[in-house]
């Protein structure tokens, strides 16, 4: 069975880093795109970035390029979201999600909940 | 704001059928049969119900389908039940992205 299973709820403070996650099981992580979507309270879904985990090769949403970094650790099966200083308006769900058929999304993870505030 | 339009709301009584729609360009929807469909409950991850403009994944019942024309596309659920009041979401490839992009979402209530 396939299953993405992300890291806990954060609350952090403006201007600290973070590092969320998302572990794979039940199927080659390597050959799969995984995304990251973004969903700010009570609004719609995001696109912020997709990585292919085999060679680490990474596209970015303009809105997103450089205000995030998506990385892999392929070892372990894990993808990542990381803020190097947040912001009160990162304070979101974020899930991740794999790549199914030619450019549907049909794994998503149960999403992880950071709120930023001072 | 979104490349793809999608109506704020639609609304269907038990049993009835409704359609939404997903409106984009030539250069998304109207290029590519690489349109999908996603169910949001309140308060869960979204899940795919329609790939590839018509497709469904196994589980998802046959009262969804899914359709287009044009620069739009269209998701019908017939037999409207309870379990249904979601928020759908549309997406679709398009040529000026790397990857896809999603509508604004539908808020589906059912009466």
């Amino acid at each position: 069975e396939v299953q993405l299973v992300q890291s806990g709820a954060e609350v952090k403070k403006p201007g600290e880093s973070l590092k969320i996650s998302c572990k794979g099981s039940g199927y080659s992580f390597t050959n799969y795109w995984i995304g990251w979507v973004r969903q700010m309270p009570g609004k719609g879904l995001e696109w912020m970035g997709i990585i292919y985990p085999s060679d680490s090769d990474t596209r970015y949403s303009p809105s997103f390029q450089g205000q995030v970094t998506i990385s892999v650790d392929k070892s372990i099966s894990t993808a990542y979201l990381q803020w190097s200083s947040l912001k009160a308006s990162d304070t979101a769900i974020y899930y991740c999600a794999r790549r199914f058929g030619s450019s549907a999304w049909g794994y998503w993870g149960q999403g992880t909940l950071v709120t930023v505030s001072s | 704001q979104s490349a793809l339009t999608q109506p704020p709301s639609v609304s269907g009584s038990p049993g009835q059928s409704v359609t939404i729609s997903c409106t984009g360009t030539r250069s998304d929807v109207g290029s590519y049969n690489r349109v999908s469909w996603y169910q949001q409950p309140p308060g869960t991850a979204p899940k795919l119900m329609i790939y590839e403009v018509s497709n469904r994944p196994s589980g998802v019942p046959d009262r969804f389908s899914g359709s287009k024309s044009g620069n739009t596309a269209s998701l019908t659920i017939s037999g409207l039940q309870a379990e249904d009041e979601a928020d759908y979401y549309c997406s679709s490839y398009t040529s000026s992205s790397t990857f896809e992009a999603f509508g604004g979402g539908t808020k589906l209530t059912v009466l």
